[in-house]
C-alpha cells in the first residue's frame, strides 16, 4: 500500500530554535496533505491542511506565523515550528490524500509521526 | 458541524475475552465515511475499516467485526477473543464528501489486553 514517511522521526531541541519537519509520499502524488498534532493520550487536532503550490488552511486557533507549512510538490510537505517553546512539545502527524477513480475514492494515509520535545 | 463520540475512555480485558469499543457520530451530511484507526504505542496509525454511509452492511475480518447502525449514529468495532497485541489506543473518525472534507477524530479508547 501507499507509504507516507516523516523525517526525523524524533527531535529534541532548545527552546527558541525552529524545527523542520518532512512529509513525504513515497509512491504517490498526493492532492493534499494535512499536518496533525496529538498531545499525550489525546486525540488528533487537524492542524492545517496544504494543497500543492497554495497556501495552508489554518483550523481556528493555530498559529500561522508559528506554524510554518510549506507544500513545495505533490510528494513533499515541511511543517516548521518557529521559536519553539516548550509547550510546542507534542506528536505531530501528517497525512497524505489522493483522489482516484474520478474523484471517487479519497483515500488517507497517515505518515509514522514525529516527536518533538522542547527542552 | 461533524462530531466523533467515543464515551469509552479506557478499557481493560483479559486475553481470549470479546471486548466491543463504541462509536457514536454526529454529521448534517447525507453521505459521509466511517473509519476505525489502531494507534499501537509506537505511534503510527494503522487503518482498519472504513465505511460509506450509504453501505450499512456490517462485516467480520478475521477477529474484528462493525456494526454500522444508522438508526442511531452508531458504528461500533468488536474484537473476538482479544490479544494482547491488540493493545492499543483506538480511535474512530468521520469524514464528510465536499471538496475540503476533513476528517474528524473522536477521543480514542485505550484498550488493554492482560496476558
Amino acid at each position: 500500500g501507499a507509504v507516507v514517511s516523516q523525517h526525523p522521526s524524533r527531535v529534541i531541541c532548545k527552546s527558541g530554535t525552529s524545527v523542520k519537519i518532512e512529509c513525504r509520499s513515497l509512491d504517490f502524488q498526493a492532492t493534499t496533505m494535512f499536518w496533525y498534532r496529538q498531545f499525550p493520550k489525546k486525540s488528533l487536532m487537524l492542524m492545517a491542511t496544504s494543497n500543492e503550490g497554495s497556501k495552508a488552511t489554518y483550523e481556528q486557533g493555530v498559529e500561522k506565523d508559528k506554524f510554518l507549512i510549506n507544500h513545495a510538490s505533490l510528494t513533499l510537505s515541511t511543517l516548521t515550528v518557529t521559536s519553539a517553546h516548550p509547550e510546542d512539545s507534542s506528536f505531530y502527524i501528517c497525512s497524505a490524500r489522493i483522489v482516484t477513480g474520478q474523484g471517487a475514492l479519497v483515500t488517507q494515509y497517515f505518515g509514522p509521526g514525529t516527536r518533538l520535545t522542547v527542552l | 458541524a461533524q462530531k466523533v463520540t467515543q464515551a469509552q475512555t479506557e478499557i481493560s480485558v483479559v486475553e481470549k475475552e470479546d471486548v466491543t469499543l463504541d462509536c457514536v457520530y454526529e454529521t448534517r451530511d447525507t453521505t459521509y465515511y466511517l473509519f476505525w484507526y489502531k494507534q499501537p504505542p509506537s505511534g503510527e496509525l494503522v487503518f482498519l475499516i472504513r465505511r460509506n454511509s450509504f453501505d450499512e452492511q456490517n462485516e467480520i475480518s478475521g477477529r474484528y467485526s462493525w456494526n454500522f447502525q444508522k438508526s442511531t449514529s452508531s458504528f461500533n468495532f468488536t474484537i473476538t477473543a482479544s490479544q494482547v497485541v491488540d493493545s492499543a489506543v483506538y480511535f474512530c473518525a468521520l469524514r464528510d464528501t465536499g471538496a475540503n472534507s476533513k476528517l474528524t477524530f473522536g477521543k480514542g479508547i485505550t484498550l488493554s489486553v492482560r496476558p
